[in-house]
């Protein structure tokens, strides 16, 4: 079946700091891969995505690229800051079947000023 | 604001009791889902709804039942509560089944039982 792993949090980072969190994946073919944030009682919010190989999602200062031979999706930023304090997940969804999402566990992520 | 509405965003139910989690998104999505989400555990999919007029189970159905009302609202129903079900529970949307867009997620409704 296909699964997604995330890294183990917390992450805790200095403001500025550079930020990776690892993603890495198990499916068939190509799925889609996304990464989701999390704040504070709050639901989960898109955040990036990429659909196909060598694809590189962006948004907000963040990147991940979809590497197939790696099957990785790790999520960069260059310069965190304390406001990206929050719950980061790793999805694909399979190219077929019934289409249902993967979740990671969630990577908690701390910055400090 | 465009995007998916839970109602309620709390609620404390006493073990046996009934209650239904309304949903409701303006995208014109076709499919949404129901999942709930535990500490050490992640995001569980409870029920979905690929299109209008059909529903599915996920991985841990037991203990709910779903109707898709119409193309805009999605319900989950707890018939009779348990402590196990506490839970929060987040309902999603997305513009087809096939998944290339990603989710919209509604705020969610925290569920305590007693």
């Amino acid at each position: 079946g296909n699964s997604v792993t995330q890294m183990e949090g917390p992450v805790t980072l200095s403001e500025e700091a550079f930020l990776t969190i690892n993603c890495t994946y198990t499916a068939t073919g190509y799925p889609s891969l996304f990464w989701y944030v999390q704040y504070p009682g709050e639901g989960l919010q898109l955040l990036l995505k990429a659909t196909k190989a060598d694809d590189k999602g962006s948004n907000k200062g963040f990147e991940a690229t979809y590497r197939k031979e790696t099957t990785s999706f790790h999520l960069e930023k260059g310069s965190v800051q304390v406001s990206d304090s929050a719950v980061y997940f790793c999805a694909l969804t399979p190219l077929g079947g019934s289409y249902i999402p993967t979740f990671g566990r969630g990577t908690s992520l701390i910055v400090h000023p | 604001n465009a995007g998916v509405t839970q109602t309620p965003k709390f609620q404390v139910l006493k073990t046996g009791q009934s209650m239904t989690l309304q949903c409701a998104q303006d995208m014109n999505h076709n499919s949404m889902y129901w999942y709930r989400q535990d500490p050490g555990m992640g995001l569980r999919l409870i029920y979905y709804s690929a299109s209008e007029g059909t529903t599915d189970k996920g991985e841990v159905p037991n203990g709910y039942n779903v109707s898709r009302l119409n193309k805009r609202e999605f319900s989950l129903r707890l018939e009779s509560a348990a402590p196990s079900q506490t839970s929060v529970y987040f309902c999603a949307s997305q513009i087809t089944r096939t998944g290339r867009d990603g989710y919209t997620f509604g705020s969610g409704t925290r569920l305590t039982v007693v």
